[in-house]
């Protein structure tokens, strides 16, 4: 069963606009959620995170949202740039839990 | 430093043989994953180390899939027999500590990517 679901597969967005890319989660258990960006022949990279005690980080370009009672975990990236063209996947993990569970990713392609 | 290493890079067989991947994390990091990653879909954890020990492998296939980690650092994770629908990358990673703290971030290989005809 998928406990997080990104539900748009691709975003295309202008440079210089902003990018915002959505995240679901089903279990409660939850409490600990990240973003990994991934390039084509790459593995993932960590890009930011957010404890469920918060409902905003901020790093750079990168801010993370979260709405624990709706359990949705939003990224925002501004002003976007042709190096953001990447796949984003969405993860969580409960707090004393190893396993990260993730989305299936977003395909982001920044246009010119 | 050094990033995790995976080889091979890529891998076609045919179904019903054997093939096998190799990982060497990050220096000093005490977790060790393996991760399937199936076009269109999210990493799905396979098995964790910590050290030479497994912590959880719970949705790895045993009838036909094993890995090891001996002396708690390099890994291998081996298929046999291979089967259509094991078609994925399969990726690495690694972390300092298990869980816990935000410094388990999980560092990933470049994945190997396996085609089974």
């Amino acid at each position: 069963d998928q406990q997080v679901k990104q539900n748009s597969p691709s975003l295309s967005v202008q440079e210089g606009r902003i990018s915002i890319l959505n995240c679901d989660y089903t279990n409660s258990m939850f409490d600990y959620f990240l973003w990994y960006k991934k390039y084509p022949a790459e593995g993932p990279t960590f890009l930011i995170s957010i404890s469920s005690i918060k409902d905003k980080n901020e790093d750079g370009r990168f801010t993370v949202f979260l709405n624990k009672s709706a359990k949705h975990l939003s990224l925002h990236i501004v002003p976007s740039q042709p190096g953001d063209s990447a796949v984003y996947f969405c993860a969580a993990r409960g707090s004393n839990d190893y396993k990260l569970s993730f989305g299936a990713g977003t395909t982001v392609t920044v246009r010119a | 430093e050094a990033g995790v290493a995976q080889s091979p890079r890529y891998k076609i067989i045919e179904k019903r043989q054997s093939v096998a991947f190799w990982c060497n994390p990050i220096s000093g990091h005490a977790t060790l994953y393996w991760y399937q990653q199936i076009l269109g879909q999210g990493p799905k954890l396979l098995i964790q180390f910590q050290n030479n020990g497994v912590v959880d492998d719970s949705q790895l296939p045993k009838d036909r899939f094993s890995a090891e980690r001996l002396k708690g650092v390099d890994s291998t994770l081996k298929i046999q027999p291979a089967k259509l629908e094991d078609s994925a990358v399969y990726l690495c990673a690694s972390s300092l500590v298990p869980w816990g703290s935000s410094y388990n971030e999980q560092f990933f290989g470049p994945g190997t990517r396996l085609t089974v005809l």
